[in-house]
């Protein structure tokens, strides 16, 4: 059990739907991440949210819309997806968003478009 | 560009001792990470090294050369519960934190 949670665990969506993925953690950290994780690929950080103020967007589409409204929540709001967008995204936290601290992560997302 | 290489793939046999591999391309280095995924779950941390040298926890170790840029986790006593992903990580001058794709460690009777 690591103290951070995803809803929902499976999601098969259309490209044009639109849907959100919830992340909430319960360990009083102060950073929580987004990560893409595809097969036989490394993580790729989405974003950072540090004090609920976005620190790192790398490059990410816009069809992929993050929301941190305090500390322990963060979502990825999903719009007009492509198929290659399926993926597993999986959420993390840490305590003050510093790169050599062991992050936490939650169970994922796994995310199918058709 | 900064890269990180481990095998892909891995088999064992439970009670043996395997070593995973890990080999960086950094931009600096401040410490590196290795995680337990299992399948369908969420990564966990196993372990952290900074400094040269081994750190033993348990059945698992992991060990660390700077000058190499180079590390290994090294499982004893294989149980079939270790069958599991395990990724490696680096911190990197700019405390960015850049991922391995993974091994898969398969583990047979």
């Amino acid at each position: 059990e690591t103290g951070v949670t995803q809803t929902p665990r499976h999601l098969v969506m259309g490209m044009t739907n639109k849907k959100s993925l919830k992340c909430e953690q319960h360990l009083g950290h102060n950073a929580m991440y987004w990560y893409k994780q595809s097969a036989k690929k490394p993580l790729e950080l989405m974003f950072v949210y540090n004090f609920k103020e976005q620190t790192e967007n790398n490059s990410v589409p816009s069809r992929f819309s993050p929301e941190c409204p305090n500390s322990s929540h963060l979502f990825l709001h999903l719009h007009t997806l492509q198929p290659e967008d399926s993926a597993l995204y999986l959420c993390a936290s840490s305590p003050r968003g510093e790169g050599q601290e062991t992050q936490y992560f939650g169970p994922g997302t796994r995310l199918l478009v058709l | 560009g900064q890269n990180i290489d481990q095998p892909t793939e891995m088999t064992a046999t439970e009670g043996a001792i395997v070593q995973i591999n890990c080999t960086y391309q950094t931009s600096g280095f401040n410490g590196l990470f290795w995680y337990q995924q299992h399948a369908g779950e969420a990564p966990t941390f196993l372990s952290y090294n900074v400094l040269d040298g081994l750190e033993e926890k348990g059945r698992f170790s992991s060990f660390l050369s700077r000058s190499k840029g180079y590390s290994y986790l090294l499982l004893k006593e294989l149980q079939m519960k270790d069958s599991a992903s395990y990724l490696c990580a680096v911190t990197d001058s700019n405390y960015q934190l850049i991922w391995g794709a993974g091994t898969k460690l398969i583990i047979k009777p």
